[in-house]
């Protein structure tokens, strides 16, 4: 298995752009979690999905920031309008009910 | 709603000493708790977990304690090497969804 796979692993931005960010969890795995790291607030839990449904969304810091998981492989994360303050590290984990999170390789973001 | 604690936020040995680090949770009902290092530039990875039924788990130099009753676990690293360094994070799930970390401890093992 690859692991949980992300796309792009960086993307740089211009304020105001739509940037949308990647995720193809592991095979099986039931549960998707978004998470966003930086420096100053550490690692943020966004959003989780079980089943492809999304669980607890109150992470998500304001209504620019969606995400969706259409099918049990593949996950979106959206930002609309893109700000310089959400420059981060974005990651995508997976795992299997009471297990351990697999964590994806990150998508760096820079909004200029 | 569920708090995960960290401490310290930073810790700095010496090469071959014992490194400790602690964490406390708030929600009764949490049950399995991960341990997470992450390496500069790369993406967590499990180093070991527990279970609520447990008391103590050891993998070579790595070990993990837990006391329900005072809803804190701890993880031990002893005769820490450079490779140690790193930010370890700590978690605790109650085996349902949702999976709350601490904030994180930047590990520095001097040589």
């Amino acid at each position: 298995d690859a692991g949980v796979i992300q796309s792009p692993r960086h993307e740089v931005t211009e304020m105001g752009q739509e940037v949308t960010l990647r995720c193809k969890p592991i095979s099986g795995h039931n549960s998707l979690f978004w998470y966003r790291q930086t420096m100053m607030r550490g690692l943020e839990l966004l959003i989780y999905f079980n089943n492809n449904v999304p669980i607890d969304d109150s992470g998500m810091p304001e209504d620019r920031f969606s995400a969706k998981m259409p099918n049990a492989s593949f996950s979106t994360l959206k930002i609309q309008p893109s700000e310089p303050r959400d420059s981060a590290v974005y990651f995508c984990a997976s795992r299997v009910r009471g297990n351990e999170q697999f964590f994806g390789p990150g998508t760096r973001l820079t909004v200029l | 709603g569920e708090n995960v604690e960290q401490h310290p936020s930073t810790l700095s040995v010496q090469e071959g000493d014992s490194a400790v680090i602690k964490c406390t949770y708030s929600d009764s009902a949490s049950n399995y708790f991960p341990w997470y290092k992450q390496e500069l530039g790369k993406r967590p990875q499990l180093i070991i977990d527990i279970r609520s039924n447990v008391g103590e788990k050891k993998d070579q130099r790595i070990a993990v304690t837990l006391n329900k009753t005072a809803k804190h676990f701890s993880l031990h690293i002893t005769e820490t090497q450079p490779e140690d360094s790193a930010v370890y994070f700590c978690a605790a799930s109650e085996g349902g969804f949702k999976t709350i970390f601490g904030a994180g401890t930047r590990l520095f093992v001097k040589a």
